[in-house]
């Protein structure tokens, strides 16, 4: 079967950094997604990366490696707003979308 | 304003009521999908729909009904549900089914469901 797995909650201190990993058995690979949904809130994209490697974004940043089945999503310099839940999704090879159960990451100050 | 508009917010039905749930999408977008968000659980797919045709039923129970008259519109009936129903529906919309390259997908904000 197919499976996304991430951890289910982090904690982490305002202004420092913060590592989410998603580890992924899938039918193929079209690439892999991150999604920010805060509590209440819709879904929003933050990431794609179908090619193995670091894609920066600001204080975001995503990495792949294919050959590992392996992403994480960094996050520098936190903020209270980016308390919020994380979502890992995987493209298949069917070009479906395969979730993870997200994960919520809370902020301290 | 949000590309993507689920009304209502909120709603609570019993088990025997027929409610509908709306979405919107000013995206000009080709597909239009639902899915049920749980507790602690995957994005489960419902439904997708593609220039108004539905291409995916992912064996979800006949209580739950589409319908797509439009590439911007789309409604989920229901009708006769069950309290394990209850979760966050989800409208999402995309340029095309297949998400291409970038495969960024344009949510609302949800109906939170509620079965008593």
């Amino acid at each position: 079967g197919q499976n996304i797995d991430q951890p289910t909650e982090m904690t982490a201190t305002e202004g420092a950094i913060v590592q989410i990993n998603c580890t992924y058995q899938t039918s193929g690979f079209n690439g892999l997604f991150w999604y920010q949904q805060h509590a209440g809130e819709a879904p929003t994209f933050l990431s794609y990366n179908v090619l193995d490697g670091l894609e920066e974004k600001g204080r975001f940043s995503s990495f792949l490696s294919r050959s590992k089945g392996y992403s994480y999503l960094l996050l520098k310099e936190l903020q209270m707003k980016d308390s919020a839940s994380y979502l890992c999704a995987v493209l298949d090879s069917n070009y479906q979308l395969i979730w993870g159960a997200g994960t919520k990451l809370i902020i301290k100050p | 304003e949000t590309g993507v508009t689920q009304t209502p917010r909120h709603l609570v039905m019993g088990m025997t009521n027929k409610k509908s749930l709306k979405c919107e999408q000013h995206l000009g977008h080709n597909a239009m999908y639902w899915y049920k968000q749980s507790a602690k659980k995957p994005l489960e797919l419902m439904f997708v729909y593609n220039f108004k045709e539905q291409t995916e039923n992912n064996s979800v129970p006949s209580r739950f009904s589409p319908e797509c008259p439009n590439s911007s519109h789309l409604f989920l009936h229901l009708h006769t549900l069950q309290p394990e129903d209850s979760a966050l529906y989800l409208c999402a919309s995309s340029q095309g089914q297949g998400l291409g390259s970038s495969g960024e997908l344009f949510f609302g904000e949800g109906s939170r469901l509620t079965v008593l």
